[in-house]
């Protein structure tokens, strides 16, 4: 298996545009999870799913973020509309069977908003 | 706050020294984790303890957990250039169905 896929790998915008993160788990895992990791802030858990099914999304910071998972092999991550305060790190993260097991996660988007 | 906190925030030895770094966290847990993270890299998990284990081992890393102190140690023995990293703990609470990270241990090791 490849592992956790994320794309893009960096991504530069500018304030106010769209931007949209993407994440393929490993197969047959159950569970996804989005993290943001500032230097500021460190690893923050944004939204977990189960079963494509989001269970908490209390880390959200705000409207302006938006998590969806379609099937069990996709999950995007957008931000609308981006601020530079949202630069940082994301990663996905996924799991198999329960939401406690380890966590494999993705190499990251780098997320730059000027 | 069930976040476990590392100690120390950094540390930096030399190359077949031991490593030692701690977790304290606020709450019951149903297992802690410890992953590692190279710079630039996601987080590579390294090892679980649950709650009602108090050691384990794998290759030249030893974990304790002290759930009466809620706290948990991570020992890497005769330690490597390449062991050069951050290291986070993750408790996953009895409360919350969420797993936490803390803000993790710098471990810089000299050649």
């Amino acid at each position: 298996d490849a592992g956790v896929i994320q794309s893009p790998r960096h991504e530069v915008t500018e304030m106010g545009q769209e931007v949209t993160l993407r994440c393929k788990p490993i197969s047959g895992h159950d569970y996804l999870f989005w993290y943001r990791q500032t230097m500021m802030r460190g690893l923050e858990l944004l939204i977990y799913f189960n079963n494509n099914v989001p269970i908490d999304d209390s880390g959200m910071p705000e409207d302006r973020f938006s998590a969806k998972m379609p099937n069990a092999s996709f999950s995007t991550l957008k931000i609308q509309p981006s601020e530079p305060r949202d630069s940082a790190v994301y990663f996905c993260a996924s799991s198999l069977d329960r939401w406690d097991n380890e966590q494999f996660f993705g190499p990251g988007t780098r997320l730059t908003v000027l | 706050s069930q976040q476990g906190e590392e100690d120390p925030q950094a540390l930096s030895i030399q190359e077949g020294e031991n490593a030692t770094m701690n977790c304290s966290y606020k709450t019951s847990i149903n297992n802690l984790q410890w992953y590692r993270q190279n710079s630039g890299r996601g987080l590579v998990h390294l090892i679980l303890i649950r709650s009602n284990e108090r050691e384990k081992h794998s290759g030249r890393l030893r974990v304790t957990l002290d759930t009466s102190k809620k706290s948990s140690s991570l020992l890497i023995t005769a330690s490597r250039a390449a062991d050069t990293a951050s290291y986070f703990c993750a408790t996953a609470g009895t409360g919350g169905f969420k797993t936490i990270f803390g803000a993790g241990t710098r471990l810089f090791v000299k050649a």
